[in-house]
């Protein structure tokens, strides 16, 4: 399976954006990018995924290099609630929808 | 619409105790997940289900550790007996087809 790294940690200040980097360079033109994140004591909540071009939903934007092998997840206003673990996964399509979680980073929000 | 449930949401046992986990997914699902994570760790799967039919389990300890999806619906994920390093978080999902739906866990203590 392709591997992703991300930082272990980063710290934003509420209300100001934040830039989640991901770096996948094996990533195969049948892997979609999915982010989740962890809130503390919560199950994983998916975030949003994509496959080439960037995409927007109502909690964040993923913006995808050229080349696939980084993408990016951008929170346009961090709060005290986004505070919490994100996690940056490939996933085969066709692979039986199967999540390989990394350590993810940890993304602290202060106010 | 309800969530994925489990229970109980906190157990304590002794090394060498049986112990056993309960999941009801969300309504229609067909895919169910159970995931083990291990404090400062990313979720780790340890089986997948479709319907009632086991699609992964290559990484279930299969010498201690035991789950069955009957009528396709709630699952029970069963150690037994427990080891210290089985302390953990124990977190169910279901799927339909793309994101993955995470329950609350259930956090186990092995003293």
């Amino acid at each position: 399976d392709a591997k992703t790294t991300q930082p272990n940690s980063m710290e934003s200040n509420e209300e100001e954006p934040v830039h989640l980097p991901c770096n996948h360079s094996t990533i195969s033109g049948t892997d979609y990018i999915h982010w989740y994140r962890q809130l503390p004591s919560q199950g994983p909540e998916y975030v949003i995924h994509g496959l080439t071009s960037n995409v927007n939903n109502r909690m964040a934007s993923l913006a995808i290099a050229e080349d696939r092998k980084s993408s990016t997840l951008i929170l346009h206003r961090a709060t005290l609630r986004d505070a919490a673990v994100y996690y940056c996964i490939l996933k085969r399509w066709g692979a039986g929808n199967m999540l390989t979680f990394g350590g993810g980073t940890r993304l602290m929000v202060k106010p | 619409e309800a969530g994925v449930a489990q229970s109980p949401r906190y157990k304590i046992i002794e090394k060498r105790q049986s112990v056993a986990f309960w999941c009801n997914p969300i309504s229609g699902h067909a895919t169910l997940y159970w995931y083990q994570q291990i404090l400062g760790q990313g979720p780790k799967l340890l089986i997948q289900f479709q319907n009632n039919g086991v699609v992964d389990d290559s990484q279930l300890p299969k010498d201690r550790f035991s789950a069955e999806r009957l009528k396709g619906v709630d699952s029970t994920l069963k150690i037994q007996p427990a080891k210290l390093e089985d302390s953990a978080v124990y977190l169910c999902a279901s799927s339909t087809d793309s994101e993955q739906y995470f329950g609350p866990g259930t956090r186990l203590t092995v003293t």
